[in-house]
């Protein structure tokens, strides 16, 4: 079965300074790879998407990458502030027209003052 | 500018009892989907559907629970007969037809049904 796993449960960061979040996959790579962002009670909120054939994305203070050697995307926030602070899920689609996502668990990011 | 609504947002159930969840994808949107989250645990696939079709209900267990997506209102997950194991968010999402859209198929998310079963 196709699993994705977000290493850390919880990571703390300064204020100010870059966040990194790790996803890994296994078996064959996704199609694509999206990060979303989930405050407690509330729905995942779309952030990013990158494709297989994609290395890098950006959007503000956000970049995503997708390295297919390692199996594994990377999720950075630049210049981290407060209201940063949520969990961040990751997920894989098996390919375009079918959404059926397997997520991963999450990482709880906390920015610190 | 509505997104996708989901109603209702907490549901208190007895065990035995039914439960009925209902959500209105976005304006344009003709692909739901829903999905499951326990507690301390990852969002879970139930079912794919389009207008008066299941898609994909690969996720979705084989008793108990049912989903429909009428050509008119709202798609609906149904839990006959809740046991505590039930008690879960359930996120609904929708999208549009494939090849729309700026990101091609991004899906949107609900706020989510919060059921609780005592």
């Amino acid at each position: 079965s196709q699993k994705i796993e977000q290493n850390s449960e919880a990571l703390n960061i300064q204020e100010g300074k870059t966040a990194t979040l790790t996803c890994n996959y296994t078996n064959y790579s996704p199609a694509y790879l999206q990060w979303y962002r989930q405050d407690p009670g509330r729905g995942p909120v779309f952030l990013l998407l990158i494709r297989e054939n994609e290395k890098e994305k950006r959007k503000e203070r956000l970049k995503v990458t997708f390295d297919t050697t390692l199996k594994q995307s990377l999720f950075h926030i630049t210049a981290s502030q407060p209201a940063d602070s949520a969990t961040y899920l990751c997920a894989r689609g098996l390919n375009f027209g079918n959404e059926k996502l397997t997520f991963g668990t999450g990482t709880r990011l906390t920015i610190i003052p | 500018n509505a997104g996708v609504m989901q109603n209702p947002r907490h549901l208190v159930r007895r065990r035995g009892q039914e439960a009925r969840l209902r959500c209105s994808p976005m304006k344009g949107h003709s692909h739901v989907y829903w999905y499951r989250q326990l507690p301390e645990e990852g969002l879970k696939f139930m079912v794919y559907l389009q207008k008066e079709n299941i898609i994909d209900e690969s996720g979705m267990p084989k008793e108990r629970f049912s989903a429909e997506f009428p050509k008119e209102g709202p798609s609906i997950l149904r839990i006959q007969q809740v046991v505590r194991g039930d008690s879960a968010a359930y996120f609904c999402a929708s999208s549009p037809p494939s090849g729309a859209g700026s990101f091609g198929h991004t899906i949107y998310f609900g706020e989510g049904s919060w059921l609780t079963v005592v």
